[in-house]
C-alpha cells in the first residue's frame, strides 16, 4: 500500500521562481490537506479540500494555491517563491465518512528557497 | 496560531523507563490525536480519544483526557530505542465532514540504551 505519496522529495528554489507540490493518495479518501512544518514547529494548515471539487484556507493560505485535480490528487502551488517558504511540506488525507478517524500523512517535501 | 502547547519541549531517558509528555489545548474539540515522527519523515497516527472519553489503551500507550482542564497526557511506558521520536499532539474540532487537526508544538524524546 503506497498511502499517500508526495514528489518531490527534496527541492532548492530561487527567490521568485514557481513550483508545484504533488500529492497522490489510493485510499479512495474524500478529504486532502496541505501543511507546513517549521523548525521546532508542529504542522500548519495552509489549504484542505474536504471533497474532489472544493478547496479552502487554512491558516496560513497566504502565497498558495491549490488544485484538487481529482479524488486522488492535490496540488500546492508556489506563485513567485519567498525565502519564508522554505519549510516541509506535508499532505495528508482523510477518509471523511463517520467522524473520529486519523488522518494519514505523506512523507513530505523539503523546499529550500534561496 | 497553534492550538497548543506540549510540554516537556524535549524529555531524555534510558531505555526501559516510562515516558509521560502533556498536551494543553484552548477550544472545544470532537478528539485529540497523538502523532509520532521520526527524523525526516511524516507523522504516523498513534492514537485517538473522542473528548467523551477520559482514558484509552493501545499496547504500550496510555492516553488521558480532561476536557475540564483541556489537556491530555501520553504515557509510553517500557521505552525502547525505537521510541525515539517527536510526539505530537492534534486537536479536531470540526463539526463539518473533514477533520481540521490543530497540532501542539511537540515533544522530542531520545530513548538511550
Amino acid at each position: 500500500n503506497a498511502g499517500v505519496t508526495q514528489t518531490p522529495k527534496f527541492q532548492v528554489l530561487k527567490t521568485g521562481q514557481s513550483m508545484t507540490l504533488q500529492c497522490a493518495q489510493d485510499m479512495n479518501h474524500n478529504s486532502m490537506y496541505w501543511y507546513r512544518q517549521d523548525p521546532g514547529m508542529g504542522l500548519r494548515l495552509i489549504y484542505y479540500s474536504a471533497s474532489e471539487g472544493t478547496t479552502d484556507k487554512g491558516e496560513v493560505p497566504n502565497g498558495y494555491n491549490v488544485s484538487r485535480l481529482n479524488k486522488r490528487e492535490f496540488s500546492l502551488r508556489l506563485e513567485s517563491a519567498a525565502p519564508s517558504q522554505t519549510s516541509v511540506y506535508f499532505c495528508a488525507s482523510y477518509r471523511t465518512r463517520g467522524l473520529n478517524q486519523p488522518q494519514h500523512f505523506g512523507d513530505g517535501t523539503r523546499l529550500s528557497i534561496l | 496560531s497553534q492550538q497548543g502547547e506540549e510540554d516537556p519541549q524535549a524529555l531524555s531517558i534510558q531505555e526501559g523507563e516510562n515516558a509521560t509528555m502533556n498536551c494543553s489545548y484552548k477550544t472545544s474539540i470532537n478528539n485529540l490525536q497523538w502523532y509520532r515522527q521520526n527524523s525526516g519523515r511524516g507523522l504516523v497516527h498513534l492514537i485517538l480519544i473522542r473528548s467523551n472519553e477520559r482514558e484509552k489503551h493501545s499496547g504500550r500507550l496510555r492516553v488521558t483526557l480532561d476536557t475540564s482542564k483541556k489537556s491530555s497526557s501520553l504515557l509510553i511506558t517500557a521505552s525502547r530505542a525505537a521510541d525515539t521520536a517527536s510526539y505530537f499532539c492534534a486537536t479536531d474540532g470540526n463539526t463539518g465532514t473533514a477533520s481540521k487537526l490543530t497540532f501542539g508544538t511537540g515533544t522530542r524524546l531520545q530513548v538511550t540504551l
